[in-house]
């Protein structure tokens, strides 16, 4: 099945600091997922990246998708502890919806 | 409804019992997905719908595992002879349209306990 590695695991950052996670993957993606989960919380879909080279911003949040559509950032700019929690992506290839997230980033934000 | 709404929210079965879990999605929502997520791990797919259609089981573990969303709206996953492993978040979502442009919508899922 297909894989997906997102780095780094853990990320703690002193608030106002910037804060990235990256997913990889072997294979060419027909698109890819972000979510964020809050501890105890259930996934909340952000976005979705279709397009090569594609870039987009939500607020503090910039996301990529890379040119060869292999890889994937996920960018938060000045954290706050408000964007606690755990990051994950989800990717899908090919003309079936085989979808695979990620490990996720778990993003801790300390005042 | 409002959001995608599981139940029960909790379920502790003992080993070898079947059970079926629900979810509900959001009013109109064509695809409905279901996932598996353990403790500190992301969510792991099972199976997926467009409207009543089964389209993807590669995910479920094994034969004791099945799907159903007869009517295109309510789904139910069931579990048969339960098995300690087993015991997991499932977690539900629903999307507008087949391609997820809209995005997906997680219900609170249901924390399931094999003793």
């Amino acid at each position: 099945g297909q894989q997906v590695m997102q780095i780094p695991q853990y990320q703690h950052v002193q608030e106002g600091e910037d804060f990235t996670t990256y997913c990889n993957s072997s294979t060419t993606l027909s698109n890819i997922q972000w979510y964020k989960q809050r501890p105890g919380g259930h996934p909340v879909f952000l976005i979705q990246l279709v397009k090569s080279g594609e870039v987009k911003k939500q607020k503090r949040l910039t996301f990529q998708f890379g040119e060869a559509k292999k890889n994937s950032s996920l960018h938060i700019t000045a954290t706050q502890t408000t964007d606690v929690g755990t990051y994950f992506c989800e990717i899908s290839s090919g003309s079936a919806r085989q979808l695979t997230f990620g490990s996720g980033t778990q993003l801790t934000v300390l005042p | 409804g409002a959001g995608v709404s599981q139940s029960p929210r909790y379920k502790v079965t003992k080993r070898g019992q079947d059970v079926a879990l629900r979810c509900d999605p959001i009013s109109g929502h064509v695809s409905l997905y279901w996932y598996r997520q353990a403790l500190g791990q992301g969510p792991e797919f099972l199976t997926y719908f467009n409207y009543e259609a089964q389209q993807d089981k590669s995910g479920l573990p094994n034969d004791r595992f099945s799907a159903e969303r007869p009517e295109g709206s309510i789904s139910t996953l069931t579990i048969q002879r339960t098995e300690q492993r087993d015991s997991a978040m499932y977690r539900c979502a629903s999307s507008l349209e087949v391609t997820g442009h809209y995005g997906y919508t997680f219900g609170s899922g249901t924390r399931l306990t094999v003793v």
